[in-house]
């Protein structure tokens, strides 16, 4: 699995953006980047993922540099349900991935 | 609701007992994933099977034995646990047909208090 490097706490004002940085310097070329995030003592919840090109959905963006060695999760507006701890994941190659979960970012919206 | 629904939700036992979680998905995924979560420490990955068969097992200790008879339903048998066994048990589903599509549903999981 390539190594992942998140921050491992942050605060954003209720409506403002958040923006999660992670660090994938290892990433080869053709694994992806994902993204998941656990409310308290709840399962995790997909978020988004990506490969090379910034990507889109309801949840968030995220945007994912060109040499793909970091990534950044986006919430454009964050809401006081967004608390919760983000991990950023690379996953290894095989038949059924293996989520391999760091500390991730405790990420706590303040109102 | 992800589409992942485990029983039970919460579950206390004393370290003779023996006792089964079970976990069933409602996505016609074909992967499933038992992971264990103590607390303070992240998430770590238990046992997974792809297609009904054992494709993983991390080195868990042979007092928890995973079943999978059907790719919809899976289960893990605890006997003689300890009290360090005390954690938050969760199941995941994924489709494994491309790596793209292999994103993975968790259910709200098993809170676990062994005495």
């Amino acid at each position: 699995d390539a190594k992942t490097t998140q921050p491992p706490s942050m605060d954003c004002a209720e409506g403002r953006a958040a923006n999660l940085p992670c660090n994938h310097s290892t990433i080869s070329g053709n694994e992806y980047v994902y993204w998941y995030r656990q409310i308290h003592s709840q399962g995790p919840q997909y978020i988004i993922h990506g490969l090379k090109n910034n990507e889109t959905n309801e949840m968030a963006s995220l945007i994912i540099t060109e040499d793909r060695k970091s990534s950044t999760l986006i919430l454009p507006h964050a809401t006081l349900r967004d608390t919760a701890v983000y991990y950023c994941i690379v996953p290894s190659i095989q038949g059924a991935q293996k989520l391999v979960f760091g500390q991730g970012t405790r990420l706590t919206i303040n109102p | 609701e992800t589409g992942v629904t485990q029983t039970p939700r919460h579950l206390v036992m004393g370290m003779t007992n023996k006792k089964s979680l079970k976990c069933e998905q409602h996505l016609g995924h074909n992967a499933m994933y038992w992971y264990k979560q103590s607390a303070k420490k992240p998430l770590e990955l238990m046992f997974v099977y792809n297609f009904k068969e054992q494709t993983e097992n991390n080195s868990v200790p042979s007092r928890f034995s995973p079943e999978c008879p059907n790719s919809s339903h899976l289960f893990l048998h605890l006997h003689t646990l300890q009290p360090e066994d005390s954690a938050l048990y969760l199941c995941a589903s994924s489709q494994v047909l491309s790596r793209e599509a292999d994103t993975q549903y968790f259910g709200p999981g098993t809170r676990l208090t062994v005495l």
